[in-house]
């Protein structure tokens, strides 16, 4: 059964810190894999990663993928407030339709 | 900045009733798609949509749910007969192709709620 498991499922950290999410995952014919934050309500795309060890950098946050090891991490530095959101992985699976297969996310609150 | 968009953004209905949920893709998007996230579960694939015909659906998208594209830009999620179970916040998702270069841009979502 194909499945996306993300991990802490929930996190706390203060202002400042630095953050990393994980997310592993085992699908059949993996095309790429998507991280996504999620506020009050639709997710919103931060990276899309499909080769293996290129890290895709914006701002505070950077993910790299491992197609060796099945999985992908995100990196939040300097947190903000304003990261406080659940971040979801999503993996684009099998045929030529692109669909989506998303883990339970990660709950991240940062306190001031 | 195009967006999707969906109508309307909170839907009361009562079980066995038929209820519509409506998407605006970005108008030049060619692959649509529904999503649910019941509360405090993840989102979970519902349908696919290309060339005017389902190109996917999953397990959950039975008997009771239909998608159209009855115009050039609307995209309609149909439930036929409301379960309680079907309450769970909807997002359509669009984007311009299916390969795996693109991503998938998400509406704000219709929270459905079966009483």
């Amino acid at each position: 059964e194909d499945k996306v498991v993300q991990s802490p499922l929930s996190l706390v950290v203060h202002e400042g810190d630095t953050v990393t999410l994980n997310c592993s995952y085992e699908v059949t014919n993996f095309r790429s894999l998507l991280w996504y934050k999620q506020e009050k309500k639709a997710p919103t795309f931060l990276f899309m990663l499909t080769s293996s060890g290129i890290e895709k950098k914006s701002g505070r946050l950077s993910s790299i993928l491992d197609k060796k090891e099945l999985f992908s991490i995100l990196n939040i530095t300097a947190t903000q407030t304003g990261d406080s959101a659940i971040y979801l992985c999503a993996v684009r699976y099998g045929g030529s339709q692109g669909n989506l297969i998303f883990g339970k996310g990660t709950k991240l609150s940062v306190k001031p | 900045e195009p967006e999707v968009t969906q109508t309307p953004s909170h839907q009361v209905t009562q079980m066995g009733q038929e209820v519509i949920l409506r998407c605006v893709p970005i108008s030049n998007h060619l692959y649509f798609y529904w999503y649910r996230q019941i509360l405090g579960q993840k989102v979970e694939f519902l349908v696919s949509f290309y060339n005017n015909e389902i190109s996917e659906k999953s397990e959950i998208f039975d008997d009771q749910f239909s998608v159209e594209r009855p115009d050039g830009s609307n995209f309609t999620l149909k439930i036929r007969s409301t379960k309680l179970e079907d309450s769970a916040m909807y997002f359509c998702a669009s984007t311009t192709s299916g390969g795996e270069y693109n991503e998938q841009f998400f509406g704000p979502g219709t929270r459905l709620t079966v009483l």
